[in-house]
C-alpha cells in the first residue's frame, strides 16, 4: 500500500496569503496524483489531476507541482471560500487507492 | 451535468449488512471509461476508499474490505450499490459514491454524491 502523508496538518493564513501544501508518498506514484478540496459538510471537489492539470472550472491561483514522491498544491492568494480541507490522492497502485491524511487551512 | 445520489438505511445494528445505494443522472452507469466508486470518510478524519465496479461488472475491492464487501450495478435503475457485511461501529462513517473518470490515462475522482452518514449500533 502506498502511503500519502500530507503537511503540515493544520495552516493559518489570512485571505490573501499564499498557501503551499504538501504530499509525501512512500513510493513513487510518477505523476499520478490528484487533488481534492472538501469544505465542511461538503464532498469532496477535484481540484488537480495528473500532479499538475487543473480540473475544470478551478480557477487558476490552485496549481499542482511535483512528480514521484514529492508534491505541492499551491494557492496563490487565499479568498474566503479556499478556507478548507485538502487531500491528496494517488493512482499509481490501485490495490488500494488511497489518500493523504488531509492538510487542513484555516484563517489565521 | 452528472449528479449522483446515495441512498439507504442510516442506522445498521452491529454484525449485520450495511446496504446503500447510488442512482446516477446525468449519465449512464452503462458508459465505457468510468468505474463508479464508493469512498467513505469516518467522522471527523480522513477518506478511505472501498472499491469501485466498472459497467462491465469487473470489481476492485481495497482489500482491508474485501472479505466482507459488495459492490454490484443495476443497468436497467442506473444504479450501483455497496454491501459491506459483518458490520462493526469502525463502519460508522459519511458514505459517498463516485465517479472515477479518466484522461490521458490519468484517472481522478470527478463527481460526487453528497455523502450518506450511516451509524452502526444496537
Amino acid at each position: 500500500e502506498i502511503v500519502l502523508t500530507q503537511s503540515p496538518g493544520t495552516l493559518s493564513l489570512s485571505p490573501g496569503d499564499r498557501a503551499t501544501l504538501s504530499c509525501g508518498a512512500s513510493q513513487s506514484v510518477s505523476s499520478f496524483l490528484a487533488w481534492y478540496q472538501q469544505r465542511p459538510g461538503q464532498a469532496p471537489r477535484l481540484l488537480i489531476y495528473g500532479a499538475s492539470i487543473r480540473a475544470p472550472d478551478i480557477p487558476d491561483r490552485f496549481s499542482g507541482s511535483g512528480s514521484g514522491t514529492d508534491f505541492t498544491l499551491t494557492i496563490s492568494r487565499l479568498e474566503p471560500e479556499d478556507f478548507a480541507v485538502y487531500y491528496c490522492q494517488q493512482y499509481a497502485n490501485t490495490s488500494p487507492l488511497t489518500f493523504g491524511g488531509g492538510t487542513k487551512v484555516e484563517i489565521k | 451535468q452528472v449528479q449522483l445520489q446515495e441512498s439507504g438505511p442510516g442506522l445498521v445494528k452491529p454484525s449485520q449488512t450495511l446496504s446503500l445505494t447510488c442512482t446516477v443522472s446525468g449519465g449512464s452507469v452503462n458508459s465505457g471509461g468510468y468505474y463508479w466508486s464508493w469512498i467513505r470518510q469516518h467522522p471527523g478524519k480522513g477518506l478511505e476508499w472501498i472499491g469501485y465496479i466498472y459497467y462491465s461488472g469487473t470489481t476492485y475491492y481495497n482489500p482491508s474490505l474485501q472479505s466482507r464487501l459488495s459492490i454490484s450495478l443495476d443497468a436497467s435503475e442506473n444504479q450501483f450499490s455497496l454491501r459491506l457485511s459483518s458490520v462493526t461501529a469502525a463502519d460508522t462513517a459519511v458514505y459517498y459514491c463516485a465517479r472515477y473518470s479518466s484522461a490521458n490515462n490519468y484517472f481522478f475522482f470527478d463527481y460526487w454524491g453528497q455523502g450518506a452518514l450511516v451509524t452502526v449500533s444496537s
